[in-house]
């Protein structure tokens, strides 16, 4: 079965500055997705970013990106220029291509703060 | 004109009642999730839905009995509400395949 693993349960940021949450996952599948969804207090979730697993370019959407590594099943997300409105819970999830036991496997999350 | 709506917003309920949460989506997809978000944000998938059809039931207690009506609906019916389902119960849709999930806005439902 896939997992999703993120270390680190907490993050903090200075406003304006760089900050690189991790994700690594557990797969035996070559094609797959990735993403990253943020969760701010609200509790909506928001997609961030997504990656195919066939692209070996990274994603990026405007000031996030991600640094995908396929053969070590990372999939860190950098923050560039950090707002106070990047604090929120971000996630890493997974999601096979092609199968019929189909869902979106989460991580347990990052908790990012913003210092102003 | 929100994607992914779900009622209610917010459900305060005693011990032992039977509860339902509605979730629609507009999106026009083939496949709807219910996920449950515990205390500590973890994200769980409870079940999962395509084209009316349960495909993914991921061992959850037979007193959580999900309903699809049609491809824009799954609801979601508790019965005997334990102080153990406190948590956010999120509602999501995807195209079948290798796409991201749009989630509904959460119910957060308080066992009492």
């Amino acid at each position: 079965a896939q997992t999703v693993t993120q270390s680190q349960p907490e993050m903090s940021v200075q406003e304006a500055e760089t900050v690189t949450l991790s994700c690594t996952y557990d797969t035996s599948e070559s094609d797959y997705y990735l993403f990253w969804y943020k969760q701010p207090p609200s509790r909506q979730m928001i997609l961030v970013i997504r990656q195919e697993a066939y692209k070996q370019q990274n994603a990026t959407e405007n000031r996030f990106s991600v640094n995908f590594q396929k053969a070590a099943k990372s999939f860190s997300l950098k923050i560039s220029d950090s707002q106070l409105g990047d604090a929120a819970m971000y996630f890493c999830a997974y999601r096979s291509v092609g199968t019929s036991y189909d869902k979106v496997i989460f991580g347990p999350g990052t908790s990012l703060s913003v210092i102003p | 004109d929100t994607a992914v709506s779900q009622t209610p917003k917010y459900l305060v309920t005693q011990m032992g009642n039977d509860k339902s949460i509605k979730c629609e989506q507009n999106l026009g997809h083939d496949t709807m999730y219910w996920y449950k978000q515990d205390s500590k944000k973890f994200l769980k998938i409870m079940f999962s839905y395509n084209n009316k059809e349960l495909i993914i039931n991921e061992t959850v207690p037979n007193r959580f009995s999900p309903k699809s009506p049609d491809k824009a609906h799954l609801n979601l019916h508790i019965n005997s509400l334990e102080l153990g389902d406190s948590a956010v119960y999120f509602c999501a849709s995807s195209r079948w395949g290798p796409t991201e999930a749009f989630f509904g806005q959460g119910t957060r439902l308080t066992v009492v």
